[in-house]
């Protein structure tokens, strides 16, 4: 199987922009995990979706969204852009069976850099 | 509010010595514990989980509920262990995928 693909690997933006980063999980995934990731930071939980339903969002302000698709494709957007925002985005990808009793392995992507000037 | 700590930066060895990656948690329920390695030019991938209690890559982890910690260690470390190793944290059963990670230990095996 294909692995978790993001697009784009690399972007630019200058302060104040709105920016969308994509993430194609892996056939047959279900769910999508957004993390931050800084030098300063370290790997931060965004939000997580199931079904086109945020289940999960970490402690971020709301500029920073999300939304997944029927096909469980997954896109985050940040609005209004400021220098602390550039990072590494990863996204991870999980099954989500049914009755499972413990968290499922997550499946990174190789994450987008996003550098704000 | 859970918490992983990874007290290390960076360890250095030599191949062949014994390593050990330093992990301690805060979590008020049951955690799950995982350690997730990323090699130079590759993403970040599971390494371990303590509820498998397996070995990969020669490494083993055992969760301390008494002291909080999920130590990794690897008997004798090899140069193709050279990677960023990170501890992460899920609560147990909970409700979708939220991992909690460290900051993460630099691992330099030197020949």
């Amino acid at each position: 199987k294909a692995g978790v693909t993001q697009t784009p690997r690399y972007l630019i933006k200058t302060r104040g922009q709105q920016v969308t980063l994509s993430c194609s999980p892996i056939s047959g995934h279900r769910s999508v995990s957004w993390y931050q990731q800084t030098p300063g930071q370290g790997l931060q939980f965004l939000f997580e979706y199931f079904s086109e339903t945020q289940r999960n969002k970490g402690n971020f302000p709301g500029r920073f969204s999300g939304r997944q698709f029927s096909n469980s494709r997954s896109e985050m957007n940040v609005s209004t852009l400021e220098l602390g925002d550039s990072a590494l985005y990863l996204c991870a990808s999980s099954l989500m069976s049914s009755g499972r009793a413990s968290t499922d392995t997550q499946y990174f992507g190789p994450g987008t850099r996003l550098t704000v000037l | 509010a859970q918490r992983v700590t990874q007290p290390e930066k960076l360890l250095s060895v030599f191949k062949g010595a014994p390593v050990e990656l330093k992990c301690n948690y805060s979590y008020s329920g049951s955690p799950e514990l995982f350690w997730y390695v990323q090699y130079s030019r590759q993403r970040l991938q599971l390494l371990l989980r303590h509820i498998s209690r397996e070995s990969i890559k020669g490494f083993t982890a055992d969760l301390n509920k008494g002291e909080t910690s999920f130590h990794l260690k690897k008997p004798f470390a090899q140069e193709e262990d050279s990677a960023m190793y990170y501890c992460a944290l899920s609560g147990q059963g909970a409700a979708g995928n939220k991992l909690t990670f460290g900051g993460g230990t630099r691992v330099l095996v030197k020949p």
